[in-house]
């Protein structure tokens, strides 16, 4: 059964930074993408970022770019956002998420909520 | 970027009715990239029709997907007290993988 299971939210102050991770089960990790996505209080999902299954390829949204970093650790089989100068505005859940179809996201994890506030 | 916009906002419509969810691109869609999602309050979203028409794995078939290019529609027919949501799509053919700003269906 795939499982992914994220962590590492919590409060943090504005201009902070927080890293959160994903743990991955069920599945080998290392032969898919994986993508961040978030969802603001109130709002619609928001596309982060991907990554490829090898890492050769990394994309962002503009709303994060310069910001945000992803990654991953195939022997671990981990996903990991490393977010810097956090806004307000950044408050969110956020999930991970694998493709299941094309690029398509089949599996999500739970979310983990970031709050930015001082 | 790809904007994604779907209509209506709100949709109000009582179980067993039909349901009829739009999303509009601002470009063509790549190889009808597209995908819809259902998503309830304190669960992870769920997919259900990706490549446009396609159903995921057991998803039941009172949901379908249509369209191409610009223009694509979620139909739900005969609806479940289940299936009241908030909807996505998204694109995922060309970066930045966007979604819509989602339609509420709910119980009227």
């Amino acid at each position: 059964e795939v499982q992914l299971v994220e962590s590492g939210g919590g409060l943090v102050q504005p201009g902070g930074s927080l890293r959160l991770s994903c743990a991955a089960s069920g599945f080998i990790f290392s032969s898919y993408s994986m993508s961040w996505v978030r969802q603001a209080p109130g709002k619609g999902l928001e596309w982060v970022s991907y990554i490829s299954s090898s890492s050769s390829t990394i994309l962002y949204a503009d709303s994060v770019k310069g910001r945000f970093t992803i990654s991953r650790d195939n022997a671990k089989n981990a996903l990991y956002l490393q977010m810097n100068s956090l806004r307000a505005e950044d408050t969110a859940v956020y999930y991970c998420a694998r493709p299941l179809y094309s690029g398509s996201y089949g599996y999500w994890g739970q979310g983990t909520l970031v709050t930015v506030s001082s | 970027e790809i904007v994604l916009t779907q209509s209506p906002g709100t949709l109000s419509l009582s179980p067993g009715e039909g349901a009829t969810l739009s999303c509009r691109a601002s470009q063509s869609v790549s190889s009808s990239y597209l995908a819809w999602y259902q998503h309830k309050p304190g669960q992870a979203p769920r997919l259900l029709i990706y490549g446009a028409s396609s159903r995921a794995t057991g998803i039941p078939d009172r949901f379908s997907g249509s369209g191409s290019g610009t223009a694509f529609t979620l139909t739900i027919s005969r609806l479940e007290p289940e299936d009241f949501a908030v909807y996505y799509c998204q694109q995922y053919g060309s970066s930045p993988y966007t979604f819509g700003q989602g339609t509420k269906l709910e119980i009227k």
